[in-house]
């Protein structure tokens, strides 16, 4: 079965100092990669993406993300935390042989002043 | 360019009453999908359209929820009749050939 894990419901971390948000998949072939973002009372909004190339993609508020094909992960990393990224973040898989995105049960990222 | 747009924002029905949320997606985007939002979990994906084409409607409830999308452009779906259960966000995003997502502010449901 296909599946997307995000194994932590939450990541604290001080303001200044860098995060990581983990992804790991199980989703035949080269799917395409993507993180999004969740505030309160809004709709996902992307981050970033991978199809293919180099495995360190960037992506928009300074995020980035490391593409690992040997272990099948995808984090999300950012040098330097803002207290304005606290917010619920998604990763997100796309089976480019059916067309289908699964999306991961989601990370809340807390970001202390 | 407008981003995706869903109304309304909130509605609160009573349980067996009928219900229709409605998304206008982005200028060109030819795929759209409607997807079910517990709060603090991923979207869950109801139905996806390529144009007016349903091409993955597997896990819509289709004994009280249907959907279209007439004319290929904007959509609604609705729910009759709701139940408890149902109570969630309702979310809409469009995208050009199945690649990027971009989503609306979603209508968050209430049965009561």
């Amino acid at each position: 079965a296909q599946s997307v894990a995000q194994p932590e419901d939450q990541v604290n971390v001080a303001e200044g100092n860098p995060l990581t948000v983990k992804c790991t998949y199980s989703v035949s072939g080269n799917p395409y990669l993507f993180w999004y973002v969740q505030y309160p009372n809004r709709g996902l909004q992307f981050l970033l993406k991978y199809i293919t190339g180099d495995n360190l993609v960037k992506g928009s508020y300074g995020f980035e993300a490391e593409f690992n094909k040997s272990q099948t992960s995808f984090h999300l990393k950012k040098p330097s935390a803002l207290v304005s990224d606290s917010a619920l973040y998604f990763c997100a898989v796309l089976n480019t042989g059916g067309f289908k995105t699964i999306f991961g049960a989601g990370t809340r990222l807390f970001v202390k002043a | 360019e407008a981003g995706v747009v869903q109304s309304p924002r909130y509605k609160i029905i009573e349980k067996k009453q009928p219900v229709a949320f409605w998304c206008n997606p982005i200028s060109g985007h030819n795929t759209l999908y409607w997807y079910l939002q517990n709060l603090g979990q991923g979207p869950e994906l109801l139905i996806r359209y390529e144009n007016e084409e349903a091409v993955d409607d597997s896990q819509l409830p289709k004994d009280r929820f249907s959907a279209e999308r007439l004319k290929g452009v904007d959509s609604t779906l609705k729910i009759q009749p709701a139940e408890l259960g149902d109570s969630a966000v309702y979310l809409c995003a469009s995208s050009f050939s199945s690649d990027t997502q971009y989503f609306g502010p979603g209508t968050r449901l209430t049965v009561l």
